[in-house]
């Protein structure tokens, strides 16, 4: 089985710019979240999806938006790039909503720089 | 708040010698506690978790951790390090009162196996 795959694997962008990520779950998987990973740190939540909806929520901007498919793929939205954006964007899919003892599968991440 | 700490930013152990990585975490309520790794150019993958019941914990690759709770830690242990065992090591928590899955992940930690 396929695990979860991101896409694009790389990017470059420029300040002020918008971008978009994409993540395609485990099949199966109806739930979705997002996480940024700046170099050094540990990954930081930004969203949670489940059926569509979103569950969570991080410490983060209105600059960053996401939403679920039908197909419960997942596209992150970020707007208005700053340098401090520059991370690696990392989705991770899960088979149950409140089933929060299940562990989640990472993708291999999305880089993103901003120059 | 949750939060978790890992106050070892590298650990360095020679091959074939026992290992522990450190974690402690804070939670509100009664914690779910996982273990996953990281190697380079690539998303998180999970070890074990914790859940509820027997204190020691058995996952992948021969890796165990122990949960004390009057501690308030999920130490990461293997009896027989690997050069391969080389890695990012995230310890990460989520509080079972609060649903969803906002996950905090500890800033890492990266082990040195010497050879």
């Amino acid at each position: 089985d396929a695990g979860v795959t991101q896409s694009p694997t790389h990017l470059i962008k420029t300040r002020g710019q918008q971008v978009t990520l994409r993540c395609s779950p485990i099949s199966g998987h109806k739930s979705v979240s997002w996480y940024q990973q700046v170099l050094g740190q540990g990954p930081q939540f930004i969203f949670q999806y489940y059926e569509k909806e979103e569950r969570g929520r991080g410490n983060f901007p209105d600059r960053f938006s996401a939403r679920q498919f039908p197909n419960y793929s997942s596209e992150l939205n970020v707007n208005a790039l700053l340098l401090g954006d520059s991370a690696l964007y990392l989705c991770a899919s899960s088979p149950a909503d409140r089933g929060v003892n299940q562990p989640q599968h990472f993708g291999d991440g999305t880089r993103l720089s901003i120059l | 708040a949750q939060s978790v700490a890992q106050p070892e930013d590298q650990v360095n152990v020679a091959e074939g010698n026992p290992l522990t990585v450190k974690c402690t975490y804070s939670v509100s309520g009664n914690p779910y506690l996982f273990w996953y790794v990281q190697y380079p150019n690539r998303g998180l993958q999970f070890l074990l978790k914790y859940i509820t019941g027997d204190n020691l914990v058995k996952g992948s690759y021969g890796f165990e951790a122990e949960f004390n709770k009057s501690q308030t830690s999920f130490h990461l242990k293997k009896p027989s390090a690997l050069v391969s065992d080389s890695a990012l090591y995230f310890c990460a928590v989520r509080d079972k009162n609060t649903g969803g899955f906002k996950t905090i992940f500890g800033a890492g930690t990266r082990l040195f196996v010497k050879a």
